[in-house]
């Protein structure tokens, strides 16, 4: 089975801060991972994701996340936060089962 | 080009009450999931069509949950008899690969279902 723990259900950070999302996963076979991130009223949108190679990943708008399997993490990172940055993010694995998201963390960004 | 359409956008029935949704992908895209989003957790998947298939629908509550995907295009998710725990927001993906698998999917707006 796969699973997806995210660290904190909410994070505020300052406007121009560096914003750090933490993600750990469990799987029993090599994972594929994605974040999407989902603003108010919409659906999801996917940011990034790992299936094989390079384990540093770059998204969009600025996003970027690697893949430490020693960890088993994923962990989202952005330099500097926008205020449009404030959403609702998602960490997600699959592999050999349909995707298994995380429970959410909200993100904050304050002026 | 346009995005996954669902609607209704929002839906409050009773309980014991019967409702569906409805859910139109991107043109050409193989596979359609319906997935189940409660406030406060993440999607959660209920069933996957590939083409006019299914691939999975082992979370869904089949005695009141019901989905089809007539001519591998557009698809309906219906719920009767309505619980209040199924008050949540049902989400429509649909990705290219007919394998699914590591492929994107490209969600819609969802359709925000309450049960008083």
């Amino acid at each position: 089975a796969q699973s997806v723990t995210q660290l904190g259900s909410h994070v505020s950070v300052s406007e121009g801060a560096l914003v750090l999302l933490r993600c750990n996963y469990s799987s029993s076979v090599p994972p594929y991972l994605f974040w999407y991130v989902q603003y108010p009223n919409q659906g999801l949108q996917l940011l990034l994701k790992y299936t094989t190679g390079a384990t540093l990943v770059k998204g969009i708008n600025g996003f970027e996340a690697e893949f430490k399997k020693s960890e088993t993490s994923f962990h989202l990172t952005k330099p500097s936060a926008h205020m449009s940055d404030a959403a609702e993010y998602f960490c997600a694995v699959s592999g050999n089962t349909p995707l298994v998201f995380g429970k959410g963390t909200r993100l904050s960004v304050i002026a | 080009e346009a995005g996954v359409a669902q609607s209704p956008r929002y839906k409050i029935i009773e309980k014991r009450q019967s409702v569906a949704f409805w859910c139109n992908p991107i043109s050409g895209h193989a596979t359609l999931y319906w997935y189940q989003q409660i406030l406060g957790q993440g999607p959660k998947l209920l069933i996957q069509f590939q083409n006019n298939g299914v691939v999975d629908d082992s979370q869904l509550p089949k005695d009141r949950f019901s989905a089809e995907r007539l001519k591998g295009v557009d698809s309906t998710l219906k719920i009767q008899p309505a619980k209040l725990e199924d008050s949540a927001v049902y989400l429509c993906a649909s990705s290219f690969d007919p394998a699914g698998g590591t492929d994107t999917q490209y969600f819609g707006p969802g359709t925000r279902l309450t049960v008083l």
